[in-house]
């Protein structure tokens, strides 16, 4: 089992729908969370850290869910820029220096 | 105003011949990452350096080296490339190794293995 799990998608929806990732980490000492964007033959690019309290970027939310291991991302008024891999990724407390990378989510976003 | 520099952005090589990637960063971090990335896959981590201390993950494979002169520079080494090589290569820095540092990310290398 993967410790980061996403589902790969992808997931095909109009301009302006609204669109939610879930990623689940089957660590407990996972410590940071974060989602980072990556476009075809790109690096990847820190979209937003992710708290407990949850937080708010624009039209992007990020969840995270202690309890059940679960984060998630929610994307309002989805934009053609939008269209992009999005990846789950997660920082554990006992090897603090590595980031634990889903294999990401396949978001299409068409006209 | 690139921050992570990689080059080349491409490279092609022949199976078996020894390639060198190489990364270098302007924000004076104190530790550097090389991960690899097949297609639809996550980035896979394959070693870092802490200043001059090298850490190998376990399970990296004994034909991938790194080198680091100097704070700035960081190289990787493929000693006999295979065609299951094929990948894109990733350097990333971050200041420090705390939980929750923001990781830098070079725009990669895409390597080619005929």
């Amino acid at each position: 089992r993967k410790e980061v799990e996403q589902d790969p998608g992808p997931f095909n929806v109009p301009e302006g729908a609204t669109v939610a990732f879930n990623c689940t980490y089957s660590n407990s000492a996972s410590q940071s969370f974060f989602w980072y964007r990556q476009d075809c033959r790109k690096e990847p690019k820190l979209l937003m850290s992710v708290y407990s309290s949850g937080n708010e970027d624009g039209r992007f939310t990020a969840q995270l869910n202690r309890a059940s291991q679960y984060i998630s991302l929610l994307i309002r008024d989805s934009k053609l820029s939008d269209s992009a891999t999005y990846l789950c990724v997660v920082n554990r407390k006992d090897s603090s220096y590595k980031l634990i990378f889903g294999s990401g989510t396949r978001l299409l976003v068409r006209p | 105003d690139a921050m992570v520099i990689q080059n080349p952005r491409y490279q092609v090589t022949q199976f078996g011949k020894p390639v060198t990637l190489s990364c270098s960063q302007t924000l004076n971090h104190n530790v550097m990452y090389w991960y690899q990335q097949k297609s639809s896959q996550a980035p896979k981590l394959l070693f870092h350096y802490y200043d001059k201390d090298f850490n190998n993950e376990a399970d990296t494979p004994d034909n991938f080296q790194s080198r680091r002169p100097n704070t700035s520079f960081c190289f990787l080494d493929i000693r006999s490339p295979g065609l299951g090589d094929a990948a894109m290569y990733l350097c990333a820095t971050t200041r420090g190794q705390g939980v929750g540092e923001t990781q830098y990310f070079g725009p990669g290398t895409r390597l080619l293995v005929l």
